[in-house]
């Protein structure tokens, strides 16, 4: 089954304490991203990549790091979490960059932060 | 700013009544928009998308949207909405490189 995976779905971790959030797609997708959803924000992007050894900053990384040295891999790493960043955390695979091709998004994780 | 504008937070309907969700663009003369869906507790799936051709496009679960440049509008409708249709929608758009997000209409149905 064609899917992106996330793990764990629900995290709760105190400030400072390094964590990482995985994310793993079967699709030979190109393209993957992480977003971060807030009640009357929408979804925000954190950071994105193109390709192998290809990331870039989203619209909001600060505090965020990111790697993708595997295709169907992109962990996303928080080094020292803070309650701001306690959220809703998507990630997403696209076949290449998500126009026009469809994102297909894994079941989010739940970070709280305290 | 570059952005995608859903006007409702919150819209409710009744079951088999007819619904509009409002989404209007702001970037680029041929965008690529998206409208996702999002169901209580899960992540999005793409209800339907447009890139040209015929400005009424067709979707999933019985949804379709009309793409209208001169209102930069690209509305979602459907004609009867059932109860599994509460959810929230978030209408899309391209921007270089990346896809942004209204900040999502979240639907009420009543029985």
């Amino acid at each position: 089954e064609a899917q992106v995976t996330q793990n764990p779905r629900y995290l709760i971790t105190v400030t400072g304490k390094k964590l990482t959030v995985t994310c793993s797609q079967n699709m030979n997708h190109e393209y993957m991203s992480w977003y971060r959803q807030d009640p009357g924000l929408g979804l925000r992007q954190i950071y994105y990549s193109m390709n192998v050894e290809v990331t870039d900053k989203g619209d909001v990384p600060e505090g965020y790091k990111v790697s993708r040295k595997e295709k169907r891999n992109f962990p996303l790493i928080l080094e020292s979490p803070s309650p701001n960043q306690t959220s809703l955390y998507f990630c997403a695979s696209s076949l290449g960059i998500p126009a026009p091709y469809e994102q297909y998004f894994g079941p989010g994780t739940r970070l709280t932060v305290t | 700013a570059q952005s995608v504008t859903q006007p409702d937070i919150h819209i409710t309907v009744s079951e088999g009544a007819s619904l509009e969700l409002r989404c209007n663009y702001s970037y680029g003369a041929t965008p690529y928009l998206f409208w996702y869906v999002q169901s209580p507790g899960q992540g999005l799936q793409l209800l339907l998308k447009y890139f040209s051709g015929d400005t009424l496009v067709q979707g999933i679960k019985g949804f379709e949207a009309e793409f209208k440049r001169s209102q930069s509008s690209f509305n979602l409708r459907k004609p009867s909405v059932h109860w599994s249709d509460a959810a929230e929608y978030f209408c899309a758009q391209n921007r270089d490189d990346k896809i942004i997000f209204g900040k999502g209409t979240r639907l009420h149905i009543l029985p």
